[in-house]
């Protein structure tokens, strides 16, 4: 079974300081994770991506997520906020093998605050 | 934009009644998933199609079924509506059995009532 867990349901942050959502995750294989952001009303919106290689990965909109095996974490950040990140973000897994589906978590409420 | 789109945008209907959704996939997406986004919680996976066939389902019931088409756009059909059925329904596409990244499309708000 794969699961994934992101503990904080709100995070604030004030515009221009460094943000953190945070994200572990379990698996069975090798894991695929993922970072999906919501706005409202709205579908979601693919940041970034972890298969295999570099343990930093960048994305989209100047957000990077570190991967930590062995903490099984999967971070997402983003070194100067914006107002307009203001989201629901959401984690994602998916193993390397026979499972089909991405395992979303709870997902996280962040407020950036002008 | 991703290019996936769904329809209809909203839809209400009465429990007991039967719905099916649309999707077009993104081109060149062989590969469709169904998710369920109840309010306030992450999506849920319904099922996966892969070249007209479902090869993964969810813990979701046999009332919730789907097709994908020759052109890769599909469907979802839910019968004997719930009231918690109620949920933002999301289509998400991509390529290959084993894919490694899923496009959403905009989602159907489902309200039964």
């Amino acid at each position: 079974a794969q699961s994934v867990a992101q503990p904080e349901d709100q995070v604030n942050v004030a515009e221009g300081n460094p943000l953190t959502v945070k994200c572990t995750y379990s698996v069975s294989g090798n894991p695929y994770l993922f970072w999906y952001v919501q706005y409202p009303n709205r579908g979601l919106q693919f940041l970034l991506k972890y298969i295999t290689g570099d343990n930093l990965v960048k994305g989209s909109y100047g957000f990077e997520a570190e991967f930590n095996k062995s903490q099984t974490s999967f971070h997402l950040k983003k070194p100067s906020a914006l107002v307009s990140d203001s989201a629901l973000y959401f984690c994602a897994v998916r193993d390397d093998g026979s499972a089909r589906q991405l395992t979303f978590g709870s997902g996280t409420q962040l407020t950036v605050l002008p | 934009e991703t290019g996936v789109t769904q329809s209809p945008t909203h839809l209400i209907k009465t429990r007991g009644q039967q719905v099916t959704l649309r999707c077009s996939s993104q081109s060149g997406h062989n590969t469709v998933s169904w998710y369920q986004q109840a309010l306030g919680q992450g999506p849920q996976f319904i099922f996966q199609y892969y070249r007209e066939e479902e090869n993964g389902r969810g813990n979701f019931p046999p009332r919730f079924s789907g097709l994908q088409f020759p052109n890769y756009s599909s469907e979802l059909n839910v019968n004997a509506l719930e009231l918690d059925d109620s949920a933002l329904y999301l289509c998400a596409s991509g390529h290959g059995q084993g894919v490694r990244e899923q496009y959403f499309g905009p989602g159907t708000r489902l309200t039964v009532t």
